[in-house]
């Protein structure tokens, strides 16, 4: 198995920008978790899905943040606009359901806006 | 609120000693995970504790569960170089799916 994957690795845009991050889960896995980390916040849950249904998005910061899964192979989270302070690294995790699943985390996504 | 508090936050150790990192938290669980993050890297699962008791090893790493205490220890013993990285814990509170609490990290150093 490939892992969760992620796109782009490496992200730099304006502010103001819209900015498109993109993840694959990996295969039978119904759970996928979209997190942020900075130096200063540490790693924050912005969302997560159940069977592309999402179930929490308490953790997203505003509205310029949201997120899509059209179906169980494909995730993206969007900022528009951009801010320099939404500058971290994105990471994706998907895991199976049920009592005591680890999350498997993607490479993750490093974003700068200038 | 849910808190998961790990200590210390900063670790420097020289090679061949012994340490534990420590963590705690707020709820009831009885699901405790442990993860590495190499700097620039994602994280990687270590280990997955799902009882009170509960103790797993993995070469100079060895955790372990006490959901009475709501505590959890990741011992290390004697640390070789390539230990060092960031140390998480995170625990799932129960009815809430999936979802994770991760700590604020244990970043260790370890010193030839």
């Amino acid at each position: 198995d490939a892992g969760v994957i992620q796109s782009p690795r490496h992200e730099v845009t304006e502010m103001g920008q819209e900015v498109t991050l993109r993840c694959k889960p990996i295969s039978g896995h119904d759970y996928l978790f979209w997190y942020r980390q900075t130096m200063m916040r540490g790693l924050e849950l912005l969302i997560y899905f159940n069977n592309n249904v999402p179930i929490d998005d308490s953790g997203m910061p505003e509205d310029r943040f949201s997120a899509k899964m059209p179906n169980a192979s494909f995730s993206t989270l969007k900022i528009q606009p951009s801010e320099p302070r939404d500058s971290a690294v994105y990471f994706c995790a998907s895991s199976f359901p049920g009592w005591g699943n680890e999350q498997f985390f993607g490479p993750g996504t490093r974003l700068t806006v200038l | 609120e849910l808190k998961v508090e790990q200590n210390p936050l900063f670790l420097s150790m020289q090679e061949g000693k012994n340490y534990t990192i420590y963590c705690n938290y707020s709820t009831t669980s009885d699901r405790l995970y442990w993860y590495r993050q190499d700097p620039g890297k994602s994280l990687e699962s270590l280990f997955v504790l799902l009882s009170n008791g509960a103790v797993k090893q993995e070469g100079r790493l060895m955790a372990s569960l006490d959901t009475k205490a709501r505590l959890s220890t990741l011992h290390i013993t004697a640390a070789v170089h390539d230990l060092s990285a960031t140390y998480f814990c995170a625990v799932d509170k129960r009815n809430t799916g999936n979802q994770f609490y991760f700590g604020t990290g244990t970043s260790l150093t370890v010193i030839p």
